[in-house]
C-alpha cells in the first residue's frame, strides 16, 4: 500500500515568496496532521484535521501559514510571504481511527528560505 | 514543564547492551502512548504503542507504562549498530472530549550503538 506522500521533497526559493507543500494522505484514513521540526524547536503540531475539517490550529505560527484540505485525498500548507525562519523540515501525517490508532509519516518537505 | 520529555542524551551503549530510553509526561488523562524512531533525514517511524499499565514485547523491543507514576520506556534489548537514531516519545491528547486527539512530541533522545 502507498504510505502518505508529500510534494516537492524539496523547496528552495527567496524571502517573499509563496510556497506550497503538498500531501496525500494514505487512502482510508481520516485524519491529517502537518508538522514542522527543527533542530531548536523538535517537532511541532501545525494543524490537524479529522475528516476535512480543521480541528486544531493553534500550532499555526502566524497568519503567514494556512493549510486547506478539500477532500479525503489531498491537503495543502501554504506560506506567504515565506521568511527565512520558516526553513525546516515539514512533515504530514495520517491516522486511521481515534487517538489510541498510531501517526504514519510522510518523507517531509525540506524548505529552505534564502 | 514540558508536556512530554525525555532523557537527555546523547546515549551511547555498545552493540549487544541494552538500551533503555525514558520518557514523562504531564497529562493525567493521556491514554495511548507511542514510540517512533527517526534516522539522521528520515521521517519518523513507528516502533511500538502501549496503552495499558505494564510490559508489551515486540522482538527485541518492550515498552513499558506505568500511568501511576506518568512514565513511559523503551528497553533495547541486544542493541545492534542500526538501531543507532532518536527515538521520539509521543502521548495522545484528546480534542474536547472528542477521541479524535492528538500527539505531543518530546524532543527526542539520540541513541548511538557503537560496535
Amino acid at each position: 500500500d502507498a504510505g502518505v506522500i508529500q510534494s516537492p521533497r524539496h523547496e528552495v526559493t527567496e524571502m517573499g515568496q509563496e510556497v506550497t507543500l503538498r500531501c496525500k494522505p494514505i487512502s482510508g484514513h481520516n485524519s491529517l496532521f502537518w508538522y514542522r521540526q527543527t533542530m531548536m524547536r523538535g517537532l511541532e503540531l501545525l494543524i490537524y484535521f479529522n475528516n476535512n475539517v480543521p480541528i486544531d490550529d493553534s500550532g499555526m505560527p502566524e497568519d503567514r501559514f494556512s493549510a486547506k484540505m478539500p477532500n479525503a485525498s489531498f491537503s495543502t500548507l501554504k506560506i506567504q510571504p515565506s521568511e527565512p525562519r520558516d526553513s525546516a523540515v515539514y512533515f504530514c501525517a495520517s491516522r486511521w481511527g481515534f487517538s489510541n490508532q498510531p501517526q504514519h509519516f510522510g518523507d517531509g518537505t525540506r524548505l529552505s528560505i534564502l | 514543564q514540558k508536556e512530554v520529555e525525555q532523557n537527555s542524551g546523547p546515549l551511547s551503549v555498545p552493540e549487544g547492551a541494552i538500551a533503555s530510553l525514558n520518557c514523562t509526561y504531564s497529562d493525567r488523562g493521556s491514554q495511548s502512548f507511542f514510540w517512533y524512531r527517526q534516522y539522521s533525514g528520515k521521517s519518523p517511524e513507528l516502533i511500538m504503542f502501549i496503552y495499558s499499565n505494564g510490559d508489551k514485547e515486540d522482538g527485541r523491543f518492550t515498552a513499558q507504562l506505568n500511568k501511576a507514576s506518568q512514565y513511559v520506556s523503551l528497553l533495547i534489548r541486544d542493541s545492534q549498530p542500526s538501531d543507532s537514531a532518536t527515538y521520539l516519545c509521543a502521548v495522545s491528547t484528546n480534542a474536547g472530549g472528542t477521541s479524535y486527539g492528538k500527539l505531543t512530541f518530546g524532543q527526542g533522545t539520540i541513541l548511538t550503538v557503537h560496535p
